[in-house]
């Protein structure tokens, strides 16, 4: 099956500065790779997903980049603010049949430091 | 547009008992997805339902648990027997269609003493 690999598994860094996560996948034939972020005591929210057909999205402070040849995918977030603390969780899915649910890393505990 | 909503968010179970964790999912989806976490892990999918069928389980435990979605109502995981490795945060997503954008649930914090 999937084997999703995330690092790193805490991350600090200062208010204002950048912060990226590094996520790799052994299924070539993964095609969607979202991610989330979750908040002490709640549930994972998405903040961006990005599609095989595409190597980069960005949404205002996030962005996602995909390396399929590679088989790895990155989260940026610049800019950083003490909200943006929080466990980040990178996620793929394929979508060729077998299991069709998300496959998780083990998350990143980002710590932004005032 | 209400969320994806599970109850109850926190559940006391004495090993041996039974537990129920109910998922109603976003208005106009009918696409369920449940999964477990661990403490200090990533989440593991269990099962993928759609309204009266189960379309993978192949996550899921081969005894004590099992999962529907009526007709009506909501999803229903259900763990009986449950055990103390049982104890766990289990979420449940939604989404409009097979393989599409995955929306949360708060999650159900589960105990077993």
């Amino acid at each position: 099956g999937e084997n999703v690999e995330q690092h790193p598994s805490t991350l600090s860094v200062q208010e204002g500065d950048s912060a990226v996560i590094k996520c790799t996948y052994s299924d070539s034939a993964s095609n969607y790779f979202p991610w989330y972020k979750q908040e002490l005591g709640k549930g994972p929210q998405l903040i961006i997903d990005i599609r095989s057909n595409v190597g980069e999205k960005k949404d205002q402070r996030i962005a996602v980049t995909l390396n399929k040849t590679a088989k790895h995918f990155s989260l940026h977030i610049t800019e950083t603010q003490p909200e943006d603390s929080a466990v980040y969780f990178c996620a793929v899915s394929y979508s060729g049949g077998g299991a069709d649910g998300l496959t998780f890393g083990k998350g990143t505990h980002l710590i932004i430091q005032p | 547009n209400a969320g994806v909503m599970q109850n109850p968010r926190h559940l006391v179970r004495r090993r041996g008992q039974e537990a129920r964790l109910r998922c109603s999912p976003m208005k106009g989806h009918s696409h369920v997805y449940w999964y477990r976490q661990l403490p200090e892990e990533g989440l593991k999918f269990m099962v993928y339902l759609q309204k009266e069928n189960i379309i993978d389980e192949s996550g899921m435990p081969k005894e004590r648990f099992s999962a529907e979605f009526p007709k009506e109502g909501p999803s229903i995981l259900r763990i009986q027997q449950v055990v103390r490795g049982d104890s766990a945060a289990y979420f449940c997503a939604s989404s409009p269609q097979v393989r599409e954008t995955q929306y949360f649930g708060p999650g159900t914090r589960l105990l077993v003493l």
